[in-house]
């Protein structure tokens, strides 16, 4: 059963950078066809697709984040990893790491596996 | 970008009456419409993948259908467990880039 479990730091301070990562257990990372992704959800509000990176390198962001983000694959920890630089108050939000576990859900690119969430403040 | 436009924003039903959400795309997305449940402190729960698929465990009283621009998602008799909010999301053909909905929120009446 293939569980998703993110960590990193829940507090950053404004123009740096916010890291995270992602570990992927009871499956591998390496995995044909499969996607991982990081969605937020600010306060409140609704969700955000920030980007996804595919078995084979392929990365793909949210137009509106691209400028900013980075997403990394680490096969040897069997982890992903998520960059936000130039972070502002607007980036505080939950944030998720997401994939599949089966190639039909997959192939719609929709998420049936979801990590808890973390929660990222960006405050001085 | 493609935009998600969910209606109602709340739908105020009892439990055993019938809810029908609304998701318009702002051009064509395909069958690549899914819908997810999403209660409190929680992570959002997939439901519906390519606009009509149940995700595994999914009880059969929640249903998808549409394709193109219009999309409609209905359970079709409400449980205590599925007021929540509901979202659908989509993904374009090319680049690929995904976008979710402002969701709807079903309260109990």
């Amino acid at each position: 059963q293939l569980q998703l479990q993110e960590s990193g730091s829940g507090l950053v301070k404004p123009s740096q950078t916010l890291s995270l990562t992602c570990a992927v257990s009871g499956g591998s990372i390496t995995s044909g066809g499969y996607s991982w992704s990081w969605i937020r959800q600010p306060p409140g509000k609704g969700l955000e697709w920030i980007g996804y990176i595919y078995h084979g390198g392929n990365t793909y962001y949210s137009p509106s984040l691209k400028n900013r983000v980075t997403i990394s694959v680490d096969r040897s920890k069997n982890r992903f990893s998520l960059n936000l630089s130039s972070v502002t108050a607007a980036d505080t939000a939950v944030y998720y790491c997401a994939s599949a576990s089966r190639a039909a859900v997959a192939a719609t690119d929709a998420f049936d596996i979801w990590g808890q969430g973390t929660v990222v403040t960006v405050s001085s | 970008e493609i935009v998600l436009t969910q209606s109602p924003a709340t739908l105020f039903l009892s439990p055993g009456e019938r809810a029908t959400l609304s998701c318009r795309a702002s051009q064509s997305v395909s069958s690549y419409l899914a819908w997810y449940q999403q209660k409190p402190g929680q992570a959002p729960r997939l439901l519906i993948y390519g606009a009509s698929n149940r995700a595994t465990g999914v009880p059969a009283r929640f249903s998808g259908s549409g394709s193109g621009t219009d999309f409609t998602f209905i359970i079709s008799s409400l449980e205590p467990e599925d007021f929540a909010v509901y979202y659908c999301q989509q993904r374009s053909n090319w680049p690929p880039a995904l976008t979710f909905g402002g969701g709807t929120k079903v309260e109990i009446k």
